[in-house]
């Protein structure tokens, strides 16, 4: 049982270059979201998902773009890359929110934008 | 909307000596309270959660946590410290009416020494 996977671990690109960072679980959770890690700031909600081809905004959705065409994908999409969007990005999901529970994360993606 | 603060962005302890590690938060409906552990370049862990009941909440490691309505704070607590249990801690709250969201404090990095 894998849980949350999340590629790749580390990644550099170059201002303006577009990239994928990949996700999948295979818990069946229906929840899923993409949060960013930036140091001494907490984590940020990016986009989240509850369930396959529903998708909504969180609190810093620019610059990013998400699709979830199954229950177990969740790739976060980057354009057009800028500098501050160096961070780490964490993927997480969760079962349904009538069971309350905590999420389970993926081990990030470190992006440097150079 | 709901939010979450951790005043205290280091905390040290002796090994063995009794942790504290402190967490108050603000919702509009009834709370729904997470610890995550943060082990160097991983992703986050779920360590205890306070959904209702007992306002004291037992997790993994031999980590507590005890909820105060009144002075609405969810302390995270353990015994007797660990020098493992060096890493970063981070309180949440879930919005369970608006797809499972949490909101994540800034995290306290915990250090014990030997």
């Amino acid at each position: 049982n894998a849980g949350v996977t999340q590629t790749p671990k580390f990644r550099i690109l170059k201002i303006g270059q577009s990239m994928t960072l990949q996700c999948t679980q295979d818990m069946n959770h229906n929840y899923m979201y993409w949060y960013r890690q930036d140091p001494g700031m907490g984590l940020k909600l990016i986009y989240y998902s509850v369930g396959a081809g529903i998708t909504d905004k969180g609190e810093v959705p620019n610059g990013y773009n998400v699709s979830r065409s199954t229950t177990e994908d969740f790739p976060l999409r980057l354009e057009l890359a800028a500098p501050s969007q160096t961070s780490v990005y964490f993927c997480a999901s969760s079962n349904n929110v009538d069971r309350v529970g905590g999420y389970t994360f993926g081990s990030g993606t470190r992006l440097t934008v150079v | 909307a709901q939010s979450v603060a951790q005043p205290e962005d280091q905390v040290n302890v002796a090994e063995g000596n009794p942790l504290t590690v402190k967490c108050t938060y603000s919702v509009s409906g009834n709370p729904y309270l997470f610890w995550y552990v943060q082990y160097p370049n991983r992703g986050l862990q779920f360590l205890l959660k306070y959904i209702t009941g007992d306002n004291l909440v037992k997790g993994s490691y031999g980590f507590e946590a005890e909820f105060n309505k009144s002075q609405t704070s969810f302390h995270l607590k353990k015994p007797s410290a660990l020098v493992s249990d060096s890493a970063l801690y981070f309180c949440a709250v879930r919005d369970m009416a608006n797809a499972g969201k949490s909101t994540f404090g800034d995290g306290t990095t915990l250090t014990v020494k030997p």
